[in-house]
């Protein structure tokens, strides 16, 4: 049963206009949240992150947004450029556990 | 070193051959995890790593996968009898400790093992 889910396996968007990357997730547990992007043939990298006493957290371009009571985070990324293109991980973890990820998604930004 | 290094980048082996992954944490780092992505799939967790701690092996996927790690350093990941649907891309990651999740976990750029 897949506790991390990102329905959605890949995403094209036109170059200046917003991403919008969501992530789902059932246990009520999780009290921390990481977005990781990942180029092909390199390890994925660290993005941004939101605990769950926020509900928004914003770094540049890029914010993360998190619904609690849907179990629903969002990461926005305004305006997209051609190097966001990558694939995009969505993890979650409750204290003191590892982090879950989910199946990820493929952002494609088109020039 | 500056950051998390695993050897090969790449290996093909024959259905049935035993294969040994290497990962080289950032120096300081106490915690180390072992993963795995299949084609498709998302990171799967294999075996979790803490100082001398005993480690979490509860991802392991069957016995013929087995890891070790002396201390706080290098860690190698052994697959005996490999199948096919062991193909996947293994990463290996390492942080401070398991509780400095600020920032996650810093991860290599991985193995790709490609059993034929």
């Amino acid at each position: 049963d897949q506790q991390v889910k990102q329905n959605s396996p890949s995403l094209s968007v036109q170059e200046g206009r917003i991403s919008i990357l969501n992530c789902d997730y059932t246990n009520s547990m999780f009290d921390y949240f990481l977005w990781y992007k990942k180029y092909p043939a390199e390890g994925p990298t660290f993005l941004i992150s939101i605990s769950s006493i926020k509900d928004k957290n914003e770094d540049g371009r890029f914010t993360v947004f998190l619904n609690k009571s849907a179990k629903h985070l969002s990461l926005h990324i305004v305006p997209s450029q051609p190097g966001d293109s990558a694939v995009y991980f969505c993890a979650a973890r409750s204290y003191g556990q590892n982090f879950v990820f989910g199946p990820g998604t493929r952002l494609s930004v088109l020039p | 070193g500056a950051g998390v290094s695993q050897s090969p980048s790449n290996k093909v082996t024959e259905k049935g051959k035993d294969v040994e992954l290497r990962c080289d944490p950032i120096s300081g780092h106490t915690a180390l995890y072992w993963y795995r992505q299949r084609l498709g799939q998302g990171l799967e967790f294999l075996i979790y790593f803490q100082g001398n701690s005993a480690p979490d092996k509860s991802g392991l996927p069957s016995d013929r996968f087995s890891a070790e790690r002396t201390g706080e350093s290098v860690s190698t990941l052994t697959i005996q009898r490999t199948q096919q649907e062991d193909s996947a891309v293994y990463l290996c990651a390492s942080s401070l400790d398991r509780l400095s999740y600020l920032v996650g976990y810093t991860f290599g750029s991985g193995t790709r093992l490609t059993v034929v």
